[in-house]
């Protein structure tokens, strides 16, 4: 397996625009979880989903945040418009049972700069 | 919200010393993670601690659960360059809550040849 995949590596916007993550999981994992990663915070669940399903988006920080995950092998971040303060690490990661001591597989991350 | 508190937040050590780095928690885990994470790429999961007093070891790496499962260490010894990174621990909620791992915010860690 290739392990979690993201795209893209690296994406500079500006101000303003829409900016989607993409990442495909691990097949086979039952969950996916958002991370967003900074100097300040460390790393922030934003949201996290199980068998394709939205179960907690409680760290999402706002209406401008959004997340889909139309099959098991697929999810998107979006952000609508794009802030300064949305500039971060954002990491997905995928599971299997991790209730259960399954551990978490990330992919190496989209890092974001808005301008 | 569960938080984990790790320190020392940042060590910066010569190759072949021992160190300890340590997560700190008021809250109970169902089992607790470590990673490693270098620079450009997501972290790494190394252990799964579950069982109050558990001791994992993984080649010069010794990771240990509280008996209370609120907390835990990692000890390395003798260490390498190759150790240098950030080290993170993360906690499953024991409440039955929705929400992910709860990370705290690392120990960056520095093998000086």
């Amino acid at each position: 397996d290739a392990g979690v995949i993201q795209s893209p590596r690296h994406e500079v916007t500006e101000m303003g625009q829409e900016v989607t993550l993409r990442c495909k999981p691990i097949s086979g994992h039952n969950s996916l979880f958002w991370y967003r990663q900074t100097m300040m915070r460390g790393l922030e669940l934003l949201i996290y989903f199980n068998n394709n399903v939205p179960i907690d988006d409680s760290g999402m920080p706002e209406d401008r945040f959004s997340a889909k995950m139309p099959n098991a092998s697929f999810s998107t971040l979006k952000i609508q418009p794009s802030e300064p303060r949305d500039s971060a690490v954002y990491f997905c990661a995928s599971s299997l049972e991790f209730r259960q001591g399954g551990g978490y597989t990330f992919g190496s991350g989209t890092r974001l700069t808005v301008v | 919200t569960q938080l984990l508190e790790q320190s020392p937040q940042f060590l910066s050590i010569q190759e072949g010393e021992n160190l300890t780095v340590y997560c700190n928690s008021s809250s109970v885990f169902s089992s607790l993670q470590w990673y490693r994470q270098e620079p450009g790429e997501g972290p790494v999961l190394l252990v799964t601690v579950v069982t109050g007093g558990e001791v994992k070891k993984l080649k010069r790496l010794t990771f240990q659960f509280g008996d209370a499962r609120k907390d835990s260490s990692l000890h390395i010894t003798a260490a390498q360059p190759g150790d240098t990174g950030l080290y993170l621990c993360a906690g499953v909620n024991s409440g039955g809550g929705a929400d992910g791992l709860t990370f705290g915010k690392g120990t960056h860690l520095i093998i000086q040849p």
